[in-house]
C-alpha cells in the first residue's frame, strides 16, 4: 500500500532553516511527482511547489521562489522541502503529496509541524 | 488572495444536497483544467476526493460528484451524512506547471 511518511516536528528561531523528509513506499517512487503544500493555523491549503520523481526538475510558487528548495534522492524514495529564512508566519504544517493522474494529489503524507518562534 | 475563489461556508440537512463552487479569478490561469477536490477533516491530511473535474478515485461514495462550466467547477453532495461535514478544497493546474488551491470551503451538516 502507498505510504507517505514525513520527519518530525520542527522548531525553529526567525532567519533559520527548515528541511522536512517525505519517505515514499508503495509505488515506484520515480514514475511520479510530489507536491508540497503548507496550512498555517486555521488557514487553507497552499501550494509551494512539486518536483518530478524521474529528473529532479522542479517548479516553486512565486511566493516561495527565493526561499524553497525541493530535492529528492531516489535511493531512499525519498522527497525533501527546504524553506529558508523562517519568520513567524511560517509556522504551519506542512504535507506532502504524491501527484496521480490529471494532477489529483491521490495520496499524502501525515504533516509535519514547523513552528517558528524565538 | 487565491486565484480560485470558493464560498466560505456552505451547509445542509442530512439528507439533502450542497453543490460547492471554485471559480476562475485569475486571467493568468490559464487552461483551467485538471481541477481536484479534496475533503479534509479537523487535524487529519487532505483526502482526493474528485480528480480531473468529474473523476472519483475508488472508494469514494458516488454521492460526490464534480463538474466544470466555464470559469467554474462544482462539487456535489447529494444525500448529506453526517461524515460529510469538513472543509473541502479545490485545486486546479494554473499553468507553467505550478498548482493553486481554493480558499477552502467549511460545510456544516
Amino acid at each position: 500500500q502507498v505510504q507517505l511518511v514525513q520527519s518530525g516536528a520542527e522548531v525553529k528561531k526567525p532567519g533559520a532553516s527548515v528541511k522536512v523528509s517525505c519517505k515514499a513506499s508503495g509505488y515506484t517512487f520515480t514514475n511520479y511527482a510530489m507536491y508540497w503544500v503548507r496550512q498555517a493555523p486555521g488557514q487553507g491549503l497552499e501550494w509551494m511547489g512539486w518536483i518530478n520523481g524521474d529528473n529532479g526538475n522542479t517548479k516553486y510558487s512565486q511566493k516561495f521562489q527565493d526561499r524553497v528548495t525541493i530535492t529528492r534522492d531516489t535511493s531512499a524514495s525519498t522527497a525533501y522541502m527546504e524553506l529558508s529564512s523562517l519568520r513567524s508566519e511560517d509556522t504551519a504544517v506542512y504535507y506532502c503529496a504524491k501527484v496521480g493522474t490529471a494532477m489529483g494529489c491521490d495520496y499524502w503524507g501525515q504533516g509535519t509541524l514547523v513552528t517558528v518562534s524565538s | 488572495q487565491s486565484a480560485l475563489t470558493q464560498p466560505r461556508s456552505v451547509s445542509g440537512s442530512p439528507g439533502q444536497s450542497v453543490t460547492i463552487s471554485c471559480t476562475r479569478t485569475s486571467a493568468d490561469l490559464n487552461n483551467y483544467n485538471y481541477v481536484s477536490w479534496y475533503q479534509q477533516h479537523p487535524g487529519k491530511a487532505p483526502k482526493l476526493f474528485i480528480y480531473d473535474v468529474s473523476q472519483r478515485p475508488s472508494g469514494v461514495p458516488d454521492r460526490f460528484s464534480g463538474s466544470k462550466s466555464g470559469n467554474t467547477a462544482s462539487l456535489t453532495i447529494s444525500g448529506l451524512q453526517a461524515e460529510d461535514e469538513a472543509d473541502y478544497y479545490c485545486c486546479s493546474y494554473a499553468g507553467s506547471y505550478t498548482s493553486v488551491f481554493g480558499g477552502g470551503t467549511q460545510l456544516t451538516v
